[in-house]
């Protein structure tokens, strides 16, 4: 089983449109969660951090349920500038090695 | 401030060439990493390091080596180049909770 799994997508849907991304790993031992975004041959950045209780930044929301070793991105009311990469990425805390998901390719429609 | 800064942007090499992938920041993060990401991979991490002085293996680090003699830089060297190194790499520094990449350099084994 691979680490981090994510949805293999690609996601096509129109803007204003409500999108959902998935997320799986495998280490129970996993300290921190992430989601990065990547645009089209641009580096990766940091979209937002992942908490057990749940955060939102405008209209973005990230969940966290680590009974279920299950992490979720929703992003409502989609922009055409939301067309990216979304990468699932956790880390095992004390040394902040990094591992990824494969990504979801998104776009959003005019 | 420059953050990450990986040099060069691209480079073509011929089988059984060395090169060394620079990477600077100046952030003063201890953390520092280097990933590949090839097509349906996602980003797989080749070496790290915790602080100067000291390195470690990540999951794919046949073909390459690291130092880290200060802070602020951590060169990646590919000691004989194969087609299979064909690539994007990236490098990361990171202190806490996000990490921050440089813009990625573009090698092609011919």
């Amino acid at each position: 089983r691979k680490e981090v799994e994510q949805d293999p997508g690609p996601f096509n849907v129109p803007e204003g449109a409500t999108v959902a991304f998935n997320c799986t790993y495998s280490n129970s031992a996993s300290q921190s969660f992430f989601w990065y975004r990547q645009d089209c041959r641009k580096e990766p950045k940091l979209l937002m951090s992942v908490y057990s209780s749940g955060n939102e930044d405008g209209r973005f929301t990230a969940q966290l349920n680590r009974a279920s070793q299950y992490i979720s991105l929703l992003i409502r009311d989609s922009k055409l500038s939301d067309s990216a990469t979304y990468l699932c990425v956790v880390s095992g805390g004390s040394n902040y090695k990094l591992t990824f998901g494969k990504g979801t390719l998104l776009t959003v429609n005019p | 401030n420059a953050g990450v800064t990986q040099t060069p942007k691209f480079q073509v090499l011929k089988t059984g060439q060395s090169m060394t992938l620079q990477c600077a920041q100046d952030m003063n993060h201890e953390y520092m990493s280097w990933y590949r990401q090839d097509p349906g991979m996602g980003l797989r991490l080749i070496h790290y390091s915790v602080g100067a002085g000291i390195t470690d293996q990540g999951e794919v680090p046949n073909g390459y080596n690291v130092s880290r003699s200060t802070t602020e830089d951590f060169p990646l060297r590919l000691l004989s180049a194969a087609p299979s190194q064909t690539s994007v790499y990236f490098c990361a520094s990171s202190e806490g909770r996000e990490a921050f990449f440089g813009q990625g350099t573009r090698l092609t084994v011919v």
